[in-house]
């Protein structure tokens, strides 16, 4: 079972260049999300996607985008890295319904280091 | 303020004592609690689900819910070392999933 899945685990980056995420779940799951872990600041949401061909901003979006061009791939994209993007980037996905609405189903994170 | 505030901490027990981890939180619409664990170096898995309002009980593990003081609380009873983690409280409005989390309480059993 591997759930949703998360490339790459480690990345450095210089200030300026750019890179993708991706993560894909196999749950067939309607909704995809990215948040950020920061030391003390818990999980704050990027994006996140309730279908297909859908985005939506959460609470930190500024330099970042998403796309959802199939329902089991979730990309997030860094155009320009920047330092204050150094941080631990986690994928979730979860169902539309169910027994426990709202459950997420969390990837393993992906470390991300700017210099 | 943030809309969901957890006790801070890092919290260091020993073995066999009870664990009382609390989030208070503002936004009234919330109606799914969660709890998540988090292991080092992995990602949060859901511990405890409660909808609404009420208490919530799995083997040494309690959720318990106060919608009319929005405070929420997880009990560990009998704790072990493998409950060494940080634990994270999240609510959610919907049933979209949109989750907002606690900033985590880090949880140390001392055997």
């Amino acid at each position: 079972n591997a759930g949703v899945t998360q490339t790459p685990k480690f990345r450095v980056l210089k200030t300026g260049q750019s890179m993708t995420l991706l993560c894909a779940q196999d749950m067939n799951h309607e909704y995809m999300y990215w948040y950020r872990q920061d030391p003390g600041m818990g999980l704050r949401l990027i994006h996140y996607s309730v279908g297909e061909g859908t985005t939506a901003k959460g609470e930190v979006p500024d330099g970042y985008n998403v796309s959802r061009l199939k329902k089991q791939n979730f990309l997030l994209g860094l155009e320009s890295a920047a330092p204050s993007q150094t941080s631990v980037y986690f994928c979730a996905s979860s169902q539309r319904g169910g027994s426990k609405k709202g459950e997420l189903f969390f990837g393993e994170g992906s470390r991300l280091t700017v210099l | 303020q943030k809309e969901v505030e957890q006790d801070p901490g890092p919290l260091s027990v020993p073995e066999g004592a009870i664990v009382s981890l609390n989030c208070t939180y503002s936004n009234s619409a919330f109606q799914y609690f969660m709890w998540y664990r988090q292991y080092s170096r992995k990602g949060p898995e859901l511990l405890m689900y409660t909808y609404s309002s009420g208490n919530k009980e799995d083997g040494r593990f309690t959720a318990q819910v106060d919608k009319s003081s929005k405070y929420i609380s997880l009990f560990i009873r009998d704790s072990q070392p493998s409950d060494s983690a940080t634990y994270l409280c999240a609510m959610s409005a919907s049933n979209a999933g949109k989750s907002t989390f606690g900033d985590g309480t880090t949880l140390t059993v001392k055997p």
